[in-house]
C-alpha cells in the first residue's frame, strides 16, 4: 500500500526558533498533500492543502506567514513553523493524496511538536 | 457544508463486551466517501474501512462491522468481542470528490477496554 512518512517525529525546540517538517510519499508520486494540527484531546484540523509546484491553500485563520509550506515535487512537502511559540506546540499530520479511483488519503505518522 | 458528528465522546467496556461507535453526517453531494480511522495512543492515524455512498452493503471484517444507513446518514462501527488493543481514539471522516477533496473529520470517539 500507498507509504507516507514524516520526519522528525518528535522535535523540541526553543521559542523563536523556527522548526522544518517534512512530509514524503515513498511509493507513489503526490500531486496533493495536506497538513493537520490535532491538539490533545481534539480531532484534526486541516490547516492548508499543498499542490505541488504551486502555492499552498491555507484554511481560513490559519497565518501562511507562520506556517510555510512547500510542495517542491511530488513525494515531498515541507511545513516549516517560524519563530515557534508554546502555543504551536501540537501534533502535525500529513496526508498525500492519490489519484487511485477513490482519491484516498493516506496519512503520515505524525510529527509531535514541543515548545519551550 | 459537510459535518460529521461523532456524540460519543468517550466509551469505557469490559473486555469481550461489544460495542458500537456512531457517527452520522451531513452533506449535500450524491457522491461521497465515508471513511473510520483508528488513532492509537501512537498517534498514527490507521485506515480501517472506506465506503462510498452508493453501496449500503453492510461489511464485517474479522471483529469489526460497519452498517451504513443512507436514510438516517449513518454509519456507525461496531467491535465485537472488544480487546485491550482496540482501545483508541477512532474518528469518522467524510470525503466527497471531486470537487472537494478535503477530508472532513468527526470528533472523535476515545474508546477504553477495560481489561
Amino acid at each position: 500500500g500507498a507509504v507516507v512518512s514524516q520526519h522528525p517525529s518528535r522535535v523540541i525546540c526553543k521559542s523563536g526558533t523556527s522548526v522544518k517538517i517534512e512530509c514524503r510519499s515513498l511509493d507513489f508520486q503526490a500531486t496533493t498533500m495536506f497538513w493537520y494540527r490535532q491538539f490533545p484531546k481534539q480531532s484534526l484540523m486541516l490547516m492548508a492543502t499543498s499542490n505541488e509546484g504551486s502555492k499552498a491553500t491555507y484554511e481560513q485563520g490559519v497565518e501562511k506567514d507562520k506556517f510555510l509550506i512547500n510542495h517542491a515535487s511530488l513525494t515531498l512537502s515541507t511545513l516549516t513553523v517560524t519563530s515557534a511559540h508554546p502555543e504551536d506546540s501540537s501534533f502535525y499530520i500529513c496526508s498525500a493524496l492519490t489519484r487511485s479511483s477513490y482519491n484516498e488519503q493516506f496519512f503520515g505518522p505524525g510529527t509531535r511538536l514541543t515548545v519551550l | 457544508a459537510q459535518k460529521v458528528t461523532q456524540a460519543q465522546t468517550e466509551i469505557s467496556v469490559v473486555e469481550k463486551e461489544d460495542v458500537t461507535l456512531d457517527c452520522v453526517y451531513e452533506t449535500r453531494d450524491t457522491t461521497y466517501y465515508l471513511f473510520w480511522y483508528k488513532q492509537p495512543p501512537s498517534g498514527e492515524l490507521v485506515f480501517l474501512i472506506r465506503r462510498n455512498s452508493f453501496d449500503e452493503q453492510n461489511e464485517i471484517s474479522g471483529r469489526y462491522s460497519w452498517n451504513f444507513q443512507k436514510s438516517t446518514s449513518s454509519f456507525n462501527f461496531t467491535i465485537t468481542a472488544s480487546q485491550v488493543v482496540d482501545s483508541a481514539v477512532y474518528f469518522c471522516a467524510l470525503y466527497p470528490p471531486p470537487k472537494n477533496e478535503k477530508l472532513t473529520f468527526g470528533t472523535g470517539t476515545r474508546l477504553t477496554i477495560i481489561p
